[in-house]
């Protein structure tokens, strides 16, 4: 089945920086990789998503990236401010009815001031 | 006001004793799904349901019920016989486009629940 590492676990940048998590994936079959973020005691919100059929997708100060030869993709976030400050989660799913999401561990991003 | 809704926000539940979760969504999704999320750990998935009456099995079940009568809601049942059942509980709900394109999934709120 799918396995989704990710990296790093703990992130710490200044206010203003980039920050970049990296996930890997196992199954090349895979073609749909969302990126959450998460809260403390909230529920993940969806912030962007890839499907395989693209290498790159922009939100403002959010992209992401996706290599599916080397099976990883990647979430950057630009001019980082002290409200980025949360718990981001990458996934990965082949779709169809047993391709559920499979969840990176999750990467705890802190902005200082 | 759309959205999905998880209640309550902190259940307490002595050992030995059945408890029941609630999820309502009124997006109109055809699918929704039961997380569990542990400190340092990424989502797990206890049961899914694609339509009506009709639900499968994630990697973490045991443990666990559900059932889906109403398109709108899915309660997740924790019972007894799941050993260590302290965690974060999360639902979500998603459309379904077709059978081999994965669809986004949008998250409740979640529910605490901690075992006395």
């Amino acid at each position: 089945g799918e396995n989704v590492e990710q990296h790093p676990s703990t992130l710490s940048v200044q206010e203003g920086d980039s920050a970049v998590i990296k996930c890997t994936y196992s199954d090349s079959a895979s073609n749909y990789f969302p990126w959450y973020k998460q809260e403390l005691g909230k529920g993940p919100q969806l912030i962007i998503d890839i499907r395989s059929n693209v290498g790159e997708k922009k939100d403002q100060r959010i992209a992401v990236t996706l290599n599916k030869t080397a099976k990883h993709f990647s979430l950057h976030i630009t001019e980082t401010q002290p409200e980025d400050s949360a718990v981001y989660f990458c996934a990965a799913s082949w779709g169809g009815s047993q391709g559920n999401l499979i969840f990176g561990k999750g990467t705890k991003l802190s902005v200082k001031p | 006001d759309g959205g999905i809704t998880q209640s309550p926000k902190y259940l307490f539940r002595k050992e030995g004793q059945n408890v029941t979760l609630s999820c309502e969504q009124n997006l109109n999704h055809d699918a929704m799904y039961w997380y569990r999320q542990d400190p340092g750990q990424g989502l797990r998935l206890i049961y899914y349901s694609q339509i009506v009456n009709d639900f499968q099995k994630g990697d973490i079940a045991e443990g666990y019920s559900v059932s889906r009568e109403k398109k709108e809601s899915f309660p997740l049942t924790v019972t007894s016989a799941q050993k260590n059942p302290t965690a974060f509980y999360l639902c979500a709900s998603s459309i379904l486009w077709a059978e081999t394109r994965a669809n986004e999934q949008f998250f409740g709120p979640g529910t605490r629940l901690t075992v006395l």
